[in-house]
């Protein structure tokens, strides 16, 4: 069985501050680990993924995340906050040598980005 | 707009009625999921298809939920005798194959 933990509910940071938004999972295999944001009443939108290759990954709007498979934790950063990354964050694992694609997601986490 | 797009956004049912959602993936993609998201919750998986085959199905998907995607194309999800706990954000995505997934904005029900 797969699993994600996203031990904090809300995350609170002023605007041009650093940011980690952190995540642990648990997988069988190899793991393929993934960042999704959701906007209120939107659905969620792709931020970056992890898959192999260099454990520093970036993707949009700034952010990155280190893959650290001694810690099995995925966290996700941006050097430099702004108040419209205010959002629900969720971390997803799929375990990537199993042939079913069914992504299991964290609680997230709220970001509130203050001016 | 090429993205995942589904229908109704919102849909506001009495206890007992059936209820279909529609989901239309992005058109190259060839897989296509359903999931469902709780108040405060991360969305759960309910199922996922490879073009027209409906490849595996959660323990969440009673018998009273259906889904199909008869052409390989669109999909529909058909709550039946809906119950107050089915109250939820119904949530598409596709993908090509394997890659990352990409979401729909979702069907809002709530069962009064």
């Amino acid at each position: 069985a797969q699993s994600v933990a996203q031990p904090e509910d809300q995350v609170n940071v002023a605007e041009g501050n650093p940011l980690t938004v952190k995540c642990t999972y648990s997988v069988s295999g190899n793991p393929y680990l993934f960042w999704y944001v959701q906007y209120p009443n939107r659905g969620l939108q792709f931020l970056l993924k992890y898959i192999t290759g260099d454990n520093l990954v970036k993707g949009s709007y700034g952010f990155e995340a280190e893959f650290n498979k001694s810690q099995t934790s995925f966290h996700l950063k941006k050097p430099s906050a702004l108040v419209s990354d205010s959002a629900l964050y969720f971390c997803a694992v799929r375990e990537g040598d199993n042939a079913g694609n069914m992504l299991t997601f964290g609680g997230g986490t709220r970001l509130m980005v203050k001016p | 707009d090429t993205g995942v797009s589904q229908d109704p956004r919102h849909k506001i049912t009495k206890r007992g009625q059936n209820v279909t959602f529609r989901c239309d993936p992005i058109s190259e993609h060839n897989r296509l999921y359903w999931y469902r998201q709780t108040l405060g919750q991360g969305p759960e998986f309910l199922t996922y298809f490879q073009n027209e085959a409906q490849l595996e199905k959660s323990r969440l998907l009673s018998d009273r939920f259906s889904a199909e995607r008869p052409k390989g194309s669109f999909s529909t999800l058909e709550i039946q005798r809906t119950e107050q706990g089915d109250s939820a954000m119904y949530l598409c995505a596709s993908s090509f194959l394997r890659a990352e997934a990409f979401f729909g904005q979702g069907t809002r029900l709530t069962v009064v």
